[in-house]
């Protein structure tokens, strides 16, 4: 079992849809759970950061962590078509990723 | 923040050969990594890069073929050995920023080409 896992997507939505993102996790050690925004042919930017159970909210985009059941979530309200990319998860110590989900959101 | 820039951003390479990708950091760092993502893949941690001393491999990857140097807190090489194409990706430095609440950047990756 790989230690972050994600569904790969293709992820459509249209315009204003709410998106929900998940990931799972297998290693119940401490850390901290990121998510990471890729659009095409750039580096990774990070979108969020948490180490802790519950929601963390940044505008439109809420991460939510559930340790009891090793699930992750980000959630995109109002989405937008500059939303279009391929959204990373990942936990700390060293920086394990998820496969990434390409999210399209049609106007 | 902390602002990395990687030199080549891109390179079309002869299978055979061997290339090296520079990472610079703006600010002193503790932790460097580099990384790898395939075409359609996520992100794969090659190694975390040691001031000083030898880099630390992650299974799979190995100094003869990625050997990497940090000579100082703000710079890092990575360098890739005798390509073939099965080595066409991009390669992505990573930094560690203290100063950011322990916020981990991305470089925006070297894409190599080998033919």
């Amino acid at each position: 079992q790989k230690e972050v896992e994600q569904d790969p997507g293709p992820l459509s939505v249209p315009e204003g849809a709410i998106v929900s993102l998940n990931c799972t996790y297998s290693n119940s050690a401490f850390q901290y759970f990121m998510w990471y925004r890729q659009y095409s042919r750039k580096g990774p930017e990070l979108l969020m950061y948490t180490y802790s159970s519950g929601n963390k909210e940044d505008g439109r985009f809420t991460a939510q962590v559930d340790k009891s059941s090793k699930y992750i979530s980000l959630f995109i309200r109002d989405s937008q078509p500059s939303d279009s990319a391929t959204y990373l998860c990942a936990k700390t110590g060293k920086l394990i990723f998820g496969q990434g989900t390409t999210l399209q959101v049609k106007p | 923040s902390a602002v990395i820039s990687q030199k080549p951003s891109r390179d079309i390479c002869q299978r055979g050969t061997s290339l090296t990708i520079q990472c610079q950091v703006d600010s002193q760092v503790t932790m460097m990594f580099w990384y790898r993502q395939q075409p359609g893949q996520s992100l794969t941690l090659i190694a975390t890069a040691n001031q000083g001393s030898e880099a630390t491999y992650e299974s799979g990857f190995v100094i003869d073929k990625f050997p990497i140097s940090r000579p100082n807190l703000t710079f890092s090489t990575l360098t890739v050995s005798n390509m073939s194409p099965e080595d066409s990706s991009i390669y992505l430095c990573s930094v560690v920023a203290a100063s950011s609440g322990n916020t981990i950047y991305f470089g925006e990756g070297s894409w190599l080409t080998v033919v």
